[in-house]
């Protein structure tokens, strides 16, 4: 069993939705999660970085941790065509020095 | 322009051939890794490295050697032991965050071997 778990999609929405990107994890020790999103045939991009339990928030985005479910979410409002792309979860231990990444989810966001 | 550069984009070799990867960043990042990405897969780390001249096996390191003489600069480079050498390599430097990195990525390089 994968340590970080991601629904591969494609996940298509039309614009201006809402999106919930999911990650649900099975190592307790992990305290950092990171999203990430990756276009077509280029290198990840850091969107969101957060620590432990809670939310955070930056313009469109909502990333949202529960450490109890073991289960983290990235929200993205009022969805654009130019958000279609792959969104990667990746996370860590304290002391860790690399992250596990989830799979990716394809997003597709129709005009 | 800060940021971290991978040469070549495109790299085509035949089996049994060795390859090196570049990879050079100029944001004074102290950590830095290679990852391989393969078709609906994640990112599987190769080998990463915290300092200059002390680098670590990732998950997937056999068949792949490193160095790290300079603090901006990490090649990687793909042997003839590497069974399976095509895939999208990407690397990263790592910028403190709490108790973890956060990493950043280069463009790629996307390697084929025939």
């Amino acid at each position: 069993q994968k340590e970080v778990e991601q629904d591969p999609g494609p996940l298509s929405v039309p614009e201006g939705a809402i999106v919930s990107l999911n990650c649900t994890y099975s190592n307790s020790a992990f305290q950092y999660f990171m999203w990430y999103r990756q276009y077509s045939r280029k290198g990840p991009e850091l969107l969101m970085y957060t620590y432990s339990s809670g939310n955070k928030e930056d313009g469109r985005f909502t990333a949202q941790v529960d450490k109890s479910s073991k289960y983290i979410s990235l929200f993205i409002r009022d969805s654009q065509p130019s958000d279609s792309a792959t969104y990667l979860c990746a996370m860590s231990a304290a002391g860790r020095r690399a992250l596990t990444f989830g799979s990716g989810t394809r997003l597709q966001v129709q005009p | 322009d800060g940021g971290i550069t991978q040469s070549p984009k495109y790299l085509f070799r035949k089996e049994g051939q060795n390859v090196t990867l570049s990879c050079e960043q100029n944001l004074n990042h102290d950590a830095m890794y290679w990852y391989r990405q393969d078709p609906g897969q994640g990112l599987r780390l190769i080998y990463y490295s915290q300092i200059v001249n002390d680098f670590q096996k990732g998950d997937i390191a056999e068949g792949y050697s490193v160095s790290r003489e300079k603090k901006e600069s990490f090649p990687l480079t793909v042997t003839s032991a590497q069974k399976n050498p095509t895939a999208f390599y990407l690397c990263a430097s790592g910028l403190r965050a709490g108790g973890t990195y956060e990493q950043y990525f280069g463009p790629g390089t996307r390697l084929t071997v025939t």
